[in-house]
C-alpha cells in the first residue's frame, strides 16, 4: 500500500539548533517527493521537491532534504532553526510519470522552537 | 506572487445541509484539486479536475460530493447532505502541469458540521 510515515508527531528544538524531520515512504512506482509547511491559518507551502537527479535537494528558507532510495526516506534538515520555523511540516509523495495526480501525505510533524 | 484563495475560511453548518466551498485557483493553472484534513489526521486527496471533468477521485469522494468550475475563475466543492464526519479542513490546490508536479495550496476552509 502507498503510504508516508512521519514518526515524530511533535518536536521541540532550541533556536539556533539543527533540525531533522524524518519521512519514510512506501510507494510502488517511482516517487516524486515533497515537503510542505503549514503555518497557523495558512495554506500548505511547498518547501522543496525531489523528482530525479541529485539526491540532496535545496529548498526555500534554508531547508534541504536528502532522498535515500535504499532506506525509502526523504528527511528534511536545517542547520540552524529560527523561531519563525515553528509550524507543521508535511512530507508527501506522488507518482512520477503522471499515472496519478494525487499526493499522499504523512500525518505531519509539529515543530516548536524554544528561545 | 499568485496564490490560491478559498472562501469562506470557516463554515458552520447543520447535519443534512448542503454546503459549497469555493476556491479561486491560480489563473493560468489548468489542474485543480480538493484535499481534506480531519483534525489530527492526514491530509487526504479527494478529487482532481481537468478540462471540465473529474480526472481522478478517491473512495472518499462519493455521491454526496461534487465539483464544478462554474466560470473561468472559481472551482467549487459541494457536499450535498453534510454528515458529522465531514467536519474537516478542506484544501483546494491547483497546478499548471498535470500530475503531482507542483500543486499550490490555498489556506483551507474549516467546515464544522453540528
Amino acid at each position: 500500500a502507498q503510504s508516508v510515515t512521519q514518526p515524530d508527531i511533535h518536536i521541540t528544538v532550541s533556536e539556533g539548533a539543527s533540525l531533522e524531520l524524518r519521512c519514510n515512504y512506501s510507494y510502488g512506482a517511482t516517487p516524486y517527493l515533497f515537503w510542505y509547511v503549514q503555518s497557523p491559518g495558512q495554506g500548505l507551502q511547498l518547501l522543496l521537491k525531489y523528482f530525479s537527479g541529485d539526491t540532496l535537494v535545496q529548498g526555500i528558507k534554508g531547508f534541504e532534504a536528502e532522498f535515500k532510495r535504499s532506506q525509502s526516506s526523504f528527511n528534511l534538515r536545517k542547520p540552524s532553526v529560527h523561531w519563525s520555523d515553528a509550524a507543521e511540516y508535511f512530507c508527501a509523495v506522488g507518482a512520477a510519470g503522471g499515472a496519478t495526480n494525487k499526493l499522499i501525505f504523512g500525518t505531519g510533524t509539529l515543530l516548536a522552537v524554544q528561545p | 506572487e499568485p496564490e490560491v484563495t478559498q472562501t469562506p475560511s470557516h463554515q458552520v453548518t447543520q447535519m443534512g445541509q448542503e454546503v459549497i466551498l469555493r476556491c479561486v485557483p491560480i489563473s493560468n493553472h489548468l489542474y485543480f484539486y480538493w484535499y481534506r484534513q480531519i483534525l489530527g489526521q492526514k491530509v487526504e486527496f479527494l478529487v482532481s479536475f481537468y478540462n471540465n471533468e473529474i480526472s481522478e477521485k478517491s473512495e472518499i469522494f462519493d455521491d454526496q460530493f461534487s465539483v464544478e468550475r462554474p466560470d473561468g475563475s472559481n472551482f467549487t466543492l459541494k457536499i450535498r447532505s453534510t454528515k458529522l464526519e465531514d467536519s474537516a479542513m478542506y484544501f483546494c490546490a491547483s497546478s499548471e502541469p498535470p500530475g503531482p508536479g507542483e500543486q499550490y495550496f490555498g489556506p483551507g476552509t474549516r467546515l464544522t458540521v453540528t
